[in-house]
């Protein structure tokens, strides 16, 4: 499978606690995007790679949000210090730089944060 | 503040009919994009149209854009249950190469 790929699928994890979400892109993208999503809602940027330089970052995205993408392949995104309101799904999308912008998504990494 | 809205926020039809979804935006866009999202799933792209473009068709989809009333519909003819999902539009910025906005989304429900 040559998708956008996320690990993992689901984590459940106490208040306070550290979490690390991985991204792997469709390998020729130099484009990559990290969302997150609640219930009902369209899903709401938090930032953009290109390569392996990280160009934007959304003001929703607190300090305690960390992205990296060390050598422009796969993405990690780390929340530390989890809060119950972090709780939603987190999606990575890949997109090549020229030509067409369609984004493709991974399934996406569902947090629970109890 | 998400930039598209969609209407209806929900749709139940029965299967074989057409499906009408319209989505409106603020600002001046470079493209508006439609995408598919399954309970649970990541989303799927569907279609891209260009600001300078009126129409665009691919299989049982139809997009259309105005942009001098900043909206956009997209219909899906002959519908199937295997069609039921969250449909989305998304607005790339004029004054932006990277960013999609989104909308919040129309859930669609085939009845077989």
């Amino acid at each position: 499978d040559t998708g956008v790929s996320q690990n993992p699928r689901h984590k459940i994890t106490k208040r306070g606690q550290n979490v690390t979400f991985r991204c792997d892109p469709i390998s020729e993208h130099n484009r990559l995007y990290w969302y997150r999503q609640t219930l009902g809602q369209g899903p709401e940027f938090l930032t953009y790679f290109q390569n392996e330089a990280q160009l934007e970052k959304s003001r929703l995205l607190s300090d305690r949000f960390s992205a990296e993408r060390p050598k422009g392949s796969f993405s990690t995104l780390e929340i530390q210090r989890t809060e119950q309101g972090d709780s939603a799904m987190y999606l990575c999308a890949s997109s090549l730089v020229q030509g067409r912008t369609e984004a493709f998504f991974g399934q996406g990494t569902r947090l629970t944060v109890v | 503040s998400q930039q598209g809205e969609e209407d209806p926020q929900a749709l139940s039809i029965q299967e074989g009919e057409n499906a009408t979804m319209n989505c409106s935006y603020k600002t001046s866009i470079n493209n508006l994009q439609w995408y598919r999202q399954n309970s649970g799933r990541g989303l799927v792209h569907l279609i891209l149209i260009r600001s300078n473009e009126r129409e665009k068709h691919s299989g049982r989809l139809r997009v259309t854009l105005d942009t001098s009333k900043k909206s956009s519909s997209l219909l899906i003819t002959a519908s199937r249950a295997a069609d039921t999902a969250s449909y989305f539009c998304a607005t790339g910025l004029m004054d932006s190469n990277y960013q999609l906005i989104w909308g919040a989304g129309t859930k669609l429900i085939i009845k077989p």
